[in-house]
Parts: C-alpha cells; structure tokens; sequence
C-alpha cells in the first residue's frame, strides 16, 4: 500500500522568502506524484505533476518540485513567497501500472507574513 | 479546459432528510469520477470511485447504501447522501479523469453539507 507523509501541518514563512513544504511516499512501484492547492471552501487546483522524465518539474505561480527516488521525496519550492500563496497543500501520490486512486497526505497549512 | 462543477456549493438540511450532490465534467467526458470526503483542516479521504454505466466501488468502511452513487452518463455522476445525520456534515469533493495518458484527476470546487 502506497502512503504520503507531509513534514510539517503548518509552515510559516515572511513575504519573500524560500518556500519549502516536505513531501514523502512509500509506493511499491515509482509513482506519480502530484501537488494540490486548496483555498478555503474550494476544491483542489493542480499546482504541478511528475509522471516521468525530469525530474525537477515546474508548475503554476512559480512553483517547482524534484523527485528524488533515492530519498522518496517529493518536497515542492518556490524562491519567494507571496501572500496570495497563503492556503492548504496537498501532495499525493498514484502507483503507475494500473490503478487510478490517488493517496493524499495531511496537508501542509502555509501561512504567509509581512 | 478540463473543468469539473459541483452543484450545489452548498447545502444546509434537516437532519433524515436525502440531499444529491451533482458532479459534471464541463468540456469532457469522464469514464471515471471520485468522491472524496474532507473534515475540518483534514486531509481528502477517498469514498467511492464511480464508472460509468456501472456500480460504484466504495472504499472500505463507506456505507453504500448511505451514500449512493450514480453515473448515468459520461458528464455526470451524483452522489445523494440518505437519511442524513449531522455527523454527516462535512466538505464533498468530486473529481473527474480525463482519460488520457496518467489520467489526470481534475477536481470540482467541492460542496458543504451541514446537517442540522
């Protein structure tokens, strides 16, 4: 069975900053990997995806992921923080080979300040 | 593109009462679509898959007969939560698979049940 743990319920970080919320899987098999974004009462927006190929993937609003299969990581960046960044995160993972569900780890509540 | 609704946004009923909760893919068709459940500063838990033209399957520990899924079209599933309960009340997200390469879910913007 495949879980995704996320370091950290609640980042803080100054407007500016480096942004950096932890991601870790165990998967059976090399999965995909994929990072969510969720504002209060709305659904999830696709920030950025790893299926295969590169492994640093660039996403929406500047923000980038590297997959790293030797440290089953997955931690999303992004150089500088902006207040509009303040909002849940959601990494997740699917196994590739067959199968379509997705397992979400607990979230990573970023809070951006001045 | 890729665009999934949910309607309604939300929803406040009586306490027994049934509501449906209505899941469209807007521009595709969608041979799968999920329902996830979401508490208060949690994480999505995964309730159902729905496929359709046939019987959903549910995850374990969901009450099928409490929470019926049907997807009677390739731009259309519902989920209709029965003789609802206030421990029932929670934030429903569904999303939809285009069907390409990964099959990328797209997610609708989610719907807040609260029973009273």
């Amino acid at each position: 069975a495949q879980s995704v743990t996320q370091l950290g319920s609640h980042v803080s970080v100054s407007e500016g900053a480096l942004v950096l919320l932890r991601c870790n899987y165990s998967s059976s098999v090399p999965p995909y990997l994929f990072w969510y974004v969720q504002y209060p009462n709305q659904g999830l927006q696709l920030l950025l995806k790893y299926t295969t190929g590169a492994t640093l993937v660039k996403g929406i609003n500047g923000f980038e992921a590297e997959f790293k299969k030797s440290e089953t990581s997955f931690h999303l960046t992004k150089p500088s923080a902006h207040m509009s960044d303040a909002a849940e995160y959601f990494c997740a993972v699917r196994e590739t080979g067959g199968g379509n569900k997705l397992t979400f780890g607990t979230g990573t509540q970023l809070k951006v300040e001045l | 593109g890729a665009v999934v609704s949910q309607h309604p946004s939300r929803v406040i009923c009586k306490s027994g009462t049934s509501v449906k909760i209505e899941c469209r893919s807007l521009d595709f068709q969608a041979t799968t679509m999920f329902w996830y459940r979401q508490f208060p500063k949690q994480s999505l838990m995964l309730m159902a898959t729905s496929n359709e033209g046939s019987k959903a399957t549910y995850e374990q520990g969901v009450e099928k007969d409490k929470f019926l899924i049907n997807h009677a079209s390739l731009t259309l599933s519902t989920l209709t939560v029965t003789s609802a309960h206030p421990e029932d009340s929670s934030f429903y997200i569904c999303s939809a698979e285009t069907g390409v390469s990964y099959n990328e879910q797209f997610f609708g913007p989610g719907t807040r049940l609260t029973v009273l």
